[in-house]
């Protein structure tokens, strides 16, 4: 059975740093695209980046570059998102999602179940 | 302020057919495709509809999507009480090198 499982959120302050990750299971890893989109509690989705399947190529939105960094681990069929200088609008549900192609641009097909990150003092 | 627009909210009773539409530019959905995702409440989205009209496995005939220039709707027939959801549009945007969403509509089943 495909699964993706988030880990990693929890409480940090403003400022501080978190690494989320997603261990993924019941697909061949290194062929898709992953991605990590967020929700704000009782709001929309917001895409905030996603890495290619093969060169690991990444892509960010302008609300966190340069503050968060996409990777992956295919040996280890595990996608990672390190998350620092992190701020009050930073607060949300962390999806982990798989693409349905080797390039971030293909849909988004599968999505783990998320975590939570609380940015407060 | 979300790049594609939906309406807020929507609503319906059993048996009626709803419509939900999503509008955006040329940069994303008038060069791209449209993507739905249905998200009950307090769980994660899935994947209702792709490439504007396509359903994946296990998704019932009762959803359909389509799409024109740069706006797309999502139709939902025969409506039932578990179509109660917040549903969001998705597609890449080629100026942004991102994906985009609609700000969600929920539908309500009255």
């Amino acid at each position: 059975e495909l699964q993706l499982l988030e880990s990693g959120g929890g409480l940090v302050q403003p400022g501080g740093s978190l690494r989320l990750s997603c261990a993924a299971s019941g697909f061949t890893f290194s062929s898709f695209a992953m991605s990590w989109v967020r929700q704000t509690p009782g709001k929309g989705l917001e895409w905030v980046s996603g890495i290619s399947g093969s060169d690991g190529s990444a892509d960010y939105a302008d609300s966190v570059k340069g503050r968060f960094t996409i990777s992956r681990d295919n040996s280890k069929n595990t996608l990672y998102l390190q998350m620092s200088s992190l701020r009050a609008d930073d607060t949300a549900v962390y999806y982990c999602a798989k693409g349905a192609f080797l390039a971030v641009p293909g849909r988004i097909d599968i999505w783990g179940q998320g975590t939570m990150v609380t940015v407060s003092s | 302020q979300s790049v594609l627009t939906q309406p807020p909210s929507a609503s319906g009773t059993p048996g009626q057919r709803v419509t939900i539409s999503c509008s955006g530019s040329s940069s994303n959905i008038g060069s791209n495709y449209v993507h739905w995702y249905q998200q009950l409440p307090g769980r994660a989205p899935r994947a209702l509809i792709y490439n504007n009209h396509q359903r994946p496995s296990g998704v019932p005939d009762r959803f359909s999507g389509s799409k024109s220039g740069t706006s797309a709707s999502l139709a939902i027939s025969g409506l039932r009480s578990e179509d109660e959801a917040d549903y969001y549009c998705a597609g890449w945007d080629d100026s942004l090198s991102g994906w985009v969403f609609g700000g969600g509509t929920k539908l309500t089943v009255v």
